[in-house]
C-alpha cells in the first residue's frame, strides 16, 4: 500500500534561512501532491498543489518540487519567519481521498 | 469568506454513549470529507460524500456512520463510544471529486471518559 514518509518529526531553522522539508512516497506516483500547514488544535490549511507533470510550483515565499523518478517532493520556505513555525503535512491523493504523511514540526528560531 | 463550520467544537461523552458531529461545508462545495486525528497523529481519512452519495471510505469503524443531506451539510454519528475514539474530528469540503484543495473546519474535540 502507498506509504508517505516526511523527513523528520521536527526541524529547527534559524530565522531568515530557507527551510526545506522532504516528502517521500512508495509505490505509484499520485496524480498530484499537496502540502498543508497545521497549527496546534486547528485544522490543516491548504498551501500548494503540484501535479505529476509539473516540476515546480511557487507561491510567495513557498516553493514545491515534485520528482516522480525519485518519488519525492521538496517543500521550501525562503526567508523563514517565526510565524512559519507549524506542522507541515504532505498529502497524496488516492481516488477521492487524500492520505497524509505524519508531518514535520518546523520551528523557526528568532 | 465563509469557512467550514463544525459543531459542537468540544464534546465530552462517556463510554458506550452516542455522539453526533455536524459539518457545514463552504457554500457551493458539494463534497465533504471526515478525518480523525489522534494526539500527535496525522489526520486519518474516515469517509467522504459527493452530491449526497458516499464517494469513498477509509478507516471508519462500523460503529460510525455518516451522511450528507440535501443542503450538503453532513453528520457523523458515533455509537458505542470507546476511550480510543477520543480525538479531533475534522470535516473538510471542496468542489467536485478528486480530493484537491480541501478546506478544513476548526474540528470537534471529542473526549470519551
Amino acid at each position: 500500500s502507498q506509504k508517505i514518509e516526511q523527513n523528520s518529526e521536527a526541524l529547527n531553522i534559524q530565522e531568515g534561512k530557507t527551510a526545506t522539508l522532504t516528502c517521500n512516497y512508495t509505490n505509484y506516483s499520485p496524480a498530484y501532491l499537496q502540502w498543508y500547514r497545521q497549527d496546534p488544535g486547528r485544522g490543516p490549511v491548504f498551501l500548494l498543489l503540484i501535479r505529476e507533470n509539473e516540476k515546480e510550483k511557487r507561491k510567495e515565499r513557498l516553493k514545491v518540487t515534485f520528482d516522480t523518478t525519485l518519488k519525492q517532493s521538496l517543500f521550501h520556505i525562503t526567508a523563514s519567519q517565526p510565524a512559519d513555525s507549524a506542522t507541515y503535512l504532505c498529502a497524496l491523493n488516492r481516488d477521492d481521498k487524500i492520505i497524509f504523511g505524519k508531518g514535520t514540526r518546523l520551528h523557526i528560531l528568532p | 469568506a465563509a469557512g467550514v463550520i463544525q459543531s459542537p467544537r468540544h464534546l465530552i461523552k462517556e463510554k458506550r454513549e452516542t455522539a453526533t458531529l455536524k459539518c457545514y461545508p463552504i457554500p457551493r462545495h458539494d463534497t465533504v470529507y471526515w478525518y480523525q486525528q489522534g494526539p500527535g497523529q496525522d489526520p486519518q481519512f474516515l469517509i467522504s460524500f459527493y452530491e449526497k452519495m458516499q464517494s469513498d471510505k477509509g478507516s471508519i469503524p462500523d460503529r460510525f456512520s455518516a451522511q450528507q443531506f440535501s443542503d450538503y451539510h453532513s453528520e457523523l454519528n458515533m455509537s458505542s463510544l470507546e476511550l480510543g475514539d477520543s480525538a479531533l474530528y475534522f470535516c473538510a469540503s471542496n468542489l467536485g471529486t478528486g480530493g484537491e484543495k480541501q478546506y478544513f473546519g476548526p474540528g470537534t474535540r471529542l473526549t470519551v471518559t
